[in-house]
């Protein structure tokens, strides 16, 4: 079947707006990641989904990053009040069962631009 | 919390000879390390893993090695090609089933 998917490919925004980024995982993988990449540099974890249980949100920057997700299906990553610091690639990730050792599946990225 | 160094951050080579990436971690209780290959304009896609179980693992012209005593894994390449120019990560696993990626290796191969 398909792999990950993610919409827009590319968001260009003036500071201070919201932004909604989103993200169709793997059908029945119950694991969903977000990562920032910032240009020429690693990934950076921000949120974790598994199946129902409350989300590990340790990696956000701040509260103007929030994710959501539809059980486990489509989830959507908001950034609001957008500052130039958030321009970067924001990836997603599904897994199948989210164990220590499952691989993670990549989408292309939305490349976010905050002028 | 978990800490993974990559060197070198960039790589040149010349096609035919090989390459070699290495990555240290710091959290003894990781398990499973993964390598990703990411090309321009695309997500990273896994190329390789090696669990803590085994000390090297092949696939081709790929290998990977790990040495927990030491707490470093290596990603090597032999026979590179043009197709192999790319960003590769390395990563480790940690609590709470996340990865740990390290800042990245560009790789050039020249013809």
């Amino acid at each position: 079947g398909a792999g990950v998917s993610q919409s827009p490919s590319n968001k260009v925004t003036e500071k201070g707006k919201d932004v909604e980024l989103r993200c169709d995982p793997i059908s029945g993988h119950t694991a969903l990641y977000w990562y920032r990449q910032r240009l020429g540099q690693g990934l950076e974890f921000l949120i974790y989904f598994q199946g129902n249980s409350a989300p590990d949100k340790s990696g956000l920057p701040s509260d103007r990053f929030s994710a959501e997700r539809t059980g486990e299906s489509v989830s959507t990553l908001t950034i609001q009040r957008t500052q130039q610091e958030d321009s970067a690639v924001y990836l997603c990730a599904s897994s199948s069962s989210g164990s220590r050792s499952d691989e993670q599946f990549f989408g292309p990225g939305t490349r976010l631009t905050v002028l | 919390g978990e800490n993974v160094e990559q060197h070198p951050s960039t790589l040149s080579v010349q096609e035919g000879d090989s390459a070699v990436i290495k990555c240290t971690y710091s959290d003894s209780a990781s398990n499973y390390f993964p390598w990703y290959k990411q090309e321009l304009g695309k997500g990273p896609q896994l190329i390789i893993d090696i669990r803590s179980n085994v000390g090297e693992k092949k696939d081709q012209r790929i290998a990977v090695t790990l040495n927990k005593t030491a707490k470093h894994f290596s990603l090597h390449i032999t026979e590179t090609q043009p197709e192999d120019s790319a960003v590769y990560f390395c990563a480790a696993n940690r609590p709470g089933n996340k990865l740990t990626f390290g800042g990245g290796t560009r790789v050039l191969v020249k013809p």
